[in-house]
């Protein structure tokens, strides 16, 4: 049984280019979050995602930054014209969503560089 | 808004030592859950021990324990005759009792295991 699957893992791009990072949950898990950590910091949430729903985006930044979790395939969090400010690791973690006694299973996380 | 403080950015250990993190937390909430995460140089996060609040009894994983003092809502972790394989960033976090929340992460301490 695969656990949550992050790619790519490294990734770097130019200032003002678009980033696509991807993940796909842990088998029967429909439920997805994204966090970032900066260097030196804990992980700050950003997005929580149901299949097909956005259903809290509090924590994401309102400009460049949007999210998906389609019916088929994984999600994916889009950073349109990254800057410097956006290099981080960014890691998404599954639940199936059983409610309070839950369990967020992570990925290894996606490396952003910004050149 | 809940937050979570970790006082201590870097801690060490002598191998097979016993040494204690701490974690404190505010929150007006209730009920809530507690966790305690690792993620080694792989960067891989990976779930070491969690508490219920509702739960009075310390959680315990092998050598992994946790002091909950609801009160003082303050949550450390002990770790047991400390390996080598123990050396990572440890965080503690919190998360709302009620449905599928995200976590709130502490900003980590650094844990050196000493041969």
């Amino acid at each position: 049984n695969a656990g949550v699957m992050q790619n790519p893992r490294h990734l770097v791009r130019r200032r003002g280019q678009e980033a696509r990072l991807r993940c796909s949950p842990m088998k029967g898990h429909s439920h997805v979050y994204w966090y970032r950590q900066l260097p030196e910091e804990g992980l700050k949430f950003m997005v929580y995602l149901q299949k097909e729903n956005i259903i809290d985006e509090s924590g994401m930044p309102k400009e460049r930054f949007s999210a998906e979790f389609p019916k088929e395939g994984p999600s994916i969090l889009r950073i349109q014209q990254v800057v410097r400010g956006d290099s981080a690791a960014y890691f998404c973690a599954s639940s199936s969503g059983t409610g309070g006694q839950d369990t967020q299973y992570f990925g290894p996380g996606t490396r952003l560089t910004v050149l | 808004a809940q937050t979570v403080t970790q006082s201590q950015p870097e801690m060490s250990v002598q191998e097979a030592e016993t040494v204690t993190l701490s974690c404190t937390y505010d929150t007006s909430e209730s009920d809530y859950y507690l966790f305690w995460y690792k993620q080694p140089p792989s960067r891989q996060m990976i779930l070491v021990i969690r508490q219920e609040a509702y739960k009075q009894q310390n959680a315990t994983e092998n050598r992994f324990s946790v002091n909950f003092q609801k009160a003082a809502k303050s949550f450390s972790l002990k770790i047991s005759d400390s390996q080598l394989g123990d050396a990572a960033m440890y965080f503690c976090a919190y998360r709302r009792y009620s449905g599928n929340t995200p976590l709130v992460f502490g900003k980590g301490t650094r844990l050196s295991v000493i041969a």
